[in-house]
């Protein structure tokens, strides 16, 4: 079993609408949970990231985090065509620099 | 300016031969990764090193050897190339080893195909 899991998509979606991104993970000592995004043929980008359980929003993006279901998600509200991309999301625990990557999730906005 | 810059871009090589990907960063951040993209976007890690030691060393055959001659570069050389090792490879740093409170800066990614 991978430590993280993540659905790959692709997810389709009209311009405006509400996209839930969603990655479950298996190992209960990751305390830091981050969204990175990842246009095609490029490096991924860091969008948010959150300490433990709890909600946090930047602009039209809000992270979710519950460790009791070990389930964290991604909220884009008002989706624009430049949202394309594939959402990756990454996690790692207190004492290490080793991030453990989801497998990513391909999002196509259309206009 | 880019903050982290990988040469060279695209690699095609045979298989068997001796390759080497570059990677600098102009952050002035401590900590330098390598990472390995498949084709199915899945990103994994491979080295990370922290002022020029090494501290992550995943489970990667012995073929892969990363140098860090200095805290703004990693290098990854790559010995007797395998069909397997094609894949896009993607350097990042951060600035310290605090785990997820250090923000990582991707490259661009090196994609390599072996033939």
């Amino acid at each position: 079993q991978k430590e993280v899991e993540q659905d790959p998509g692709p997810l389709s979606v009209p311009e405006g609408a509400i996209v839930s991104l969603n990655c479950t993970y298996s190992n209960s000592a990751f305390q830091y949970f981050m969204w990175y995004r990842q246009y095609s043929r490029k490096g991924p980008e860091l969008l948010m990231y959150t300490y433990s359980s709890g909600n946090k929003e930047d602009g039209r993006f809000t992270a979710q985090v519950d460790k009791s279901s070990k389930y964290i998600s991604l909220f884009i509200r008002d989706s624009q065509p430049s949202d394309s991309a594939t959402y990756l999301c990454a996690m790692s625990g207190n004492n290490f620099n080793k991030f453990y990557f989801g497998s990513g999730t391909k999002l196509n906005v259309k206009p | 300016d880019t903050a982290v810059s990988q040469t060279p871009k695209y690699l095609v090589t045979q298989m068997g031969n001796d390759k080497s990907i570059k990677c600098e960063q102009n952050l002035g951040h401590d900590t330098m990764y390598w990472y390995k993209q498949d084709s199915k976007k899945f990103l994994k890690i491979m080295f990370s090193y922290n002022n020029k030691e090494l501290i992550i060393n995943e489970t990667v055959p012995n073929r892969f050897s990363p140098k860090s001659p200095d805290k703004a570069h990693l290098n990854l050389h790559i010995n007797s190339l395998e069909l397997g090792d094609s894949a896009v490879y993607f350097c990042a740093s951060s600035q310290g080893l605090a785990g997820g409170t250090d923000t990582q800066y991707f490259g661009p990614g090196t994609r390599l195909t072996v033939l």
